[in-house]
């Protein structure tokens, strides 16, 4: 059950897109259909913003946008935004009937 | 809509136990599989079980099997997690979630505030 690989931070500029990659094994996101995507801010519980490698819930804006090749998921934002600073966190379901969380990447809006 | 709300945490010695509660409202409880998460100061979030909407099955992850046990209550709309022989590194902060879609159990759909679980001599 090892935590899913991601970058420790990404940065960008309003307006201009950040992609974060999410590296598992063919255990976890290389092997089933079922990563997520989580937002949190600073004190406050994680929020999902992908499900499904590419689903967005109701409500979720469409600047966020999501993929998966072999054993990496990414997760793209578009047009960025100040209140997109925060911390970023994949998911995926693993054999053995268990969830495995990336390490969390800190997303930071210049 | 929904609402989760969590208790019981607070500190404990290593070795010691505690229960914590997750009183839902605002859907059907009765019908969602139920998730513990927890958050380490300055961690990620680590899943650490999940209960099926009946109670029928129950997973954990590796570092607390034999120790924690998730359970439900569906005529009270509440989780729980009992929690034994606690250690250091079970200091957290532990978020109950409802899964997204009655239907499946692998994503978190709504969150409860958190409540601390402190293990310290």
């Amino acid at each position: 059950q090892s935590a899913l690989t991601q970058p420790a931070s990404v940065s960008g500029s309003p307006g201009q897109s950040i992609t974060i990659s999410c590296t598992g094994t063919s255990s976890d996101v290389g092997g089933y259909d079922y990563v997520s995507w989580y937002q949190q801010h600073p004190g406050k519980a994680p929020k999902l913003i992908i499900y499904d490698v590419i689903n967005r819930p109701s409500g979720v804006s469409n600047r966020f946008s999501a993929s998966k090749s072999g054993n990496t998921a990414s997760l793209t934002i578009f047009g960025l935004q100040a209140d997109d600073e925060g911390d970023y966190y994949c998911t995926s379901y693993a054999t053995g009937n268990t969830v495995v969380f990336g390490g969390g990447t800190k997303l930071t809006v210049l | 809509q929904v609402q989760l709300v969590e208790s019981g945490g607070g500190v404990v010695q290593p070795g010691g136990s505690l229960r914590l509660s997750c009183a839902a409202s605002g859907f059907s409880f009765k019908n969602y599989a139920m998730h513990w998460v927890r958050q380490a100061p300055g961690k990620g979030p680590e899943w650490v079980a999940v209960i099926w909407f009946d109670g029928s099955q129950k997973h954990y992850i590796d570092s607390v099997k034999g120790r924690f046990t998730i359970s439900r209550d569906n005529s009270q709309n509440t989780l729980y997690l009992q929690m034994n022989n606690l250690r250091d590194q079970d200091t957290a902060v532990y978020y109950c979630a409802k899964s997204l879609h009655s239907a499946d159990w692998y994503w978190f759909g709504s969150w409860g505030q958190g409540t601390l679980v402190t293990v310290s001599s």
